[in-house]
């Protein structure tokens, strides 16, 4: 069954590190790819998303992600996190073969000042 | 522009009530769907209708119906309401099944 996995379902970094949020996708002949953000109490923002072409798509507010065919995995990335990065983290998953749309179980982000 | 609008923010239904969520988007778009949050469980899809006229079952549609009433509007009905149904219930509207998902604020549902 198709499934996306979010490894980590918590990480902590402290203001200024980098950060590195984990995204594996079964299999999929034509995965669509997302990333959206929660913060507390809210709706989900998009950051990114990936259909096809370049597989380093850059995002709203610093965030990029890379597509891996090879590892199917789609990992976010952001140089320099800020304390208003602190939120949930969902990848997400679509499919226009199967029509099914998956989401991973979300990754929450704190920020340490 | 509003964007996706769901109706009611919060509700606190009684073990065997019904009650119906309402979805609306002003966007134009084809297709629409509801979640459902869960702690450490993320957003599980109940169900979608990827144009108007149709609707699909998703991954957790037991205990829940769908109308697609036209092009903006996509309910979801509770006929009996089980205390396994709190959960925080997200609508979202997409151009087309593949397209970025827009999604409303969320509906805060607890089932006593």
């Amino acid at each position: 069954a198709q499934s996306v996995t979010q490894p980590d379902i918590h990480i902590t970094v402290s203001e200024g590190a980098s950060l590195e949020l984990r995204c594996n996708y079964s299999y999929g002949a034509t995965p669509y790819l997302f990333w959206y953000v929660q913060s507390p109490g809210q709706g989900l923002q998009l950051l990114l998303k990936y259909f096809s072409g370049d597989t380093l798509v850059q995002g709203i507010k610093g965030f990029e992600a890379e597509f891996k065919r090879s590892q199917s995995s789609f990992n976010l990335r952001k140089p320099s996190v800020h304390w208003s990065d602190a939120a949930e983290y969902f990848c997400f998953q679509g499919s226009s073969n199967t029509g099914k749309l998956i989401f991973g179980q979300g990754t929450t982000l704190q920020v340490k000042p | 522009n509003a964007g996706v609008t769901q109706t009611p923010k919060f509700q606190v239904l009684k073990t065997g009530q019904s009650m119906t969520l309402q979805c609306a988007q002003d966007m134009n778009h084809n297709s629409m769907y509801w979640y459902r949050q869960d702690p450490g469980m993320g957003l599980r899809l109940i169900y979608y209708s990827a144009s108007e006229g149709t609707t699909d079952k998703g991954e957790v549609p037991n205990g829940y119906n769908v109308s697609r009433l036209n092009k903006r509007e996509f309910s979801l009905r509770l006929e009996s309401a089980a205390p396994s149904q709190t959960s925080v219930y997200f609508c979202a509207s997409s151009r087309a099944a593949k397209n970025i998902q827009y999604f409303g604020a969320g509906t805060r549902l607890s089932v006593l």
